[in-house]
């Protein structure tokens, strides 16, 4: 069956260290992956998009990787502040078209002072 | 100045009752959805509008029914609710409906069955 996993339900680290957050799919083809965060109360934030033939996609202290091999993205937050605590839900589409996207669970980071 | 917005943001209703949520969006998109996220905080696609016109409908009991009085709204009625109808029904829209689009959403309305 079709599956996305996020690493972990919850991720807590030091304060200036590098979150790394993995998004796992099997028996999808996707074309895109995209990064979401989402705060306790409130709808999800799109952050960052990636095409199955790149490799990596920066914005500001964020980067993602996309690995189609290993049908894997990583989802690295730099130098990690208190105010970047959320959950984190990766999404990506089932095939290349105009297919729905399909949601991870999400992972909650924590950041601690 | 509010891009996608719901109403109401809390609905408390009794089983067996219908009610209606309100979806407007100003950003000229046009592609518009509906998701519900459940309790273990899955977000599930319901419905997908494109201008209008119905063009993801996933398994979704017919108690649910959307409208798109225009792009620019997009609107869910549920009859006879149900318990299992408890959850956070989010509403959001993106530029068009290919898969490359980045998807806004509303801050949800949470439905609470009695």
């Amino acid at each position: 069956s079709q599956k996305i996993e996020q690493n972990s339900e919850a991720l807590n680290i030091q304060e200036g260290k590098t979150a790394t957050l993995t998004c796992n799919y099997t028996n999808y083809s996707p074309a895109y992956l995209q990064w979401y965060r989402q705060d306790p109360g409130r709808g999800p934030v799109f952050l960052l998009l990636i095409r199955e033939n790149e490799k990596e996609k920066r914005k500001e202290r964020l980067k993602v990787t996309f690995d189609t091999t290993l049908k894997q993205s990583l989802f690295h937050i730099t130098a990690s502040q208190p105010a970047d605590s959320a959950t984190y839900l990766c999404a990506l589409d089932l095939y290349s078209g105009n297919t729905p996207l399909v949601f991870g669970k999400g992972t909650r980071l924590s950041v601690i002072a | 100045d509010t891009a996608v917005s719901q109403t109401p943001k809390y609905l408390v209703t009794q089983m067996g009752n219908d009610k209606s949520i309100k979806c407007e969006q100003n950003l000229g998109h046009d592609t518009m959805y509906w998701y519900k996220q459940d309790s273990k905080k899955f977000l599930k696609i319901m419905f997908s509008y494109n201008n209008k016109e119905l063009i993801i409908n996933e398994t979704v009991p017919n108690r649910f029914s959307p409208k798109s009085p225009d792009k620019a709204h997009l609107n869910l009625h549920i009859n006879s609710l149900e318990l299992g109808d408890s959850a956070v029904y989010f509403c959001a829209s993106s530029q068009d409906r290919g898969s490359n689009q980045p998807q806004h959403f509303g801050d949800g309305t949470r439905l609470s069955i009695l």
